[in-house]
């Protein structure tokens, strides 16, 4: 079965600190995508990338495709980066074959 | 930010009846997604399109039908909602495998 696991579910930062998201997954991939959720519910597309490492402003993402894993950070956190963080994967040649993680609850307290 | 609206934003029904969403697009986007999100399952693709008159089935189909007559609309239809239709819905657009930008979401309630 293909899936995405996120590490950790929950995660509570001071502002300031340096956070990592992990994201995990079991098949062979062409594209993955990280994505944030704010409190409100809105969706917002942070990053796509299929090698290597992209970054915009404080946020950089990672992605090892040996090891099937990505991680995102978030450098000199704030609180309004407090949202759910959510990881997907297109797997196979189908745009259709698109599976997310269950999402990271990041929370940055003042 | 991409131009994508959906309607309605609130929907309360009652079981059995059918019901239609609709997913507007500005951008002239090849790509059109039906997501739903859940507690303890997250985001899982229902439908999406790859153009006018051409979609294809998602993880969560089932119960599920959808058309794309033109560019810009993508519509989602439940023939006979059920309750474990209540969820929320969104919309996305893609140029190819490329970045995907949501709609703001839809609400259901299915009574």
């Amino acid at each position: 079965k293909n899936e995405v696991e996120q590490s950790p579910q929950n995660l509570t930062a001071q502002e300031g600190e340096f956070i990592t998201i992990n994201c995990s997954y079991s098949v062979g991939i062409s594209a993955l995508h990280w994505l944030q959720q704010h409190p409100g519910g809105g969706i917002v597309s942070l990053f796509m990338l299929s090698s290597g490492k992209k970054k915009h402003g404080r946020l950089i993402a990672t992605i090892n495709i040996q090891e099937k894993h990505s991680s995102l950070h978030i450098t000199a956190s704030h609180p309004r980066d407090s949202a759910v963080y959510i990881c997907g994967v297109n797997y196979g040649g189908s745009q259709g074959n698109l599976i997310f993680g269950k999402g990271t609850k990041l929370s940055v307290k003042p | 930010d991409a131009g994508i609206t959906q309607s309605p934003r609130h929907k309360v029904t009652e079981t059995g009846t059918p019901v239609t969403l609709r997913c507007h697009q500005t951008e002239n986007h090849r790509y059109m997604y039906w997501y739903r999100q859940d507690p303890g399952h997250g985001l899982r693709l229902i439908h999406y399109s790859y153009g006018v008159k051409d979609t294809d089935k998602g993880e969560v189909s089932d119960g599920y039908s959808v058309s794309r007559s033109k560019t810009e609309d993508f519509l989602l239809t439940l023939e006979s909602a059920t309750s474990s239709q209540t969820s929320v819905y969104f919309c996305a657009i893609s140029e190819s495998q490329q970045t995907q930008y949501f709609g703001p979401g839809t609400r259901l309630l299915v009574l």
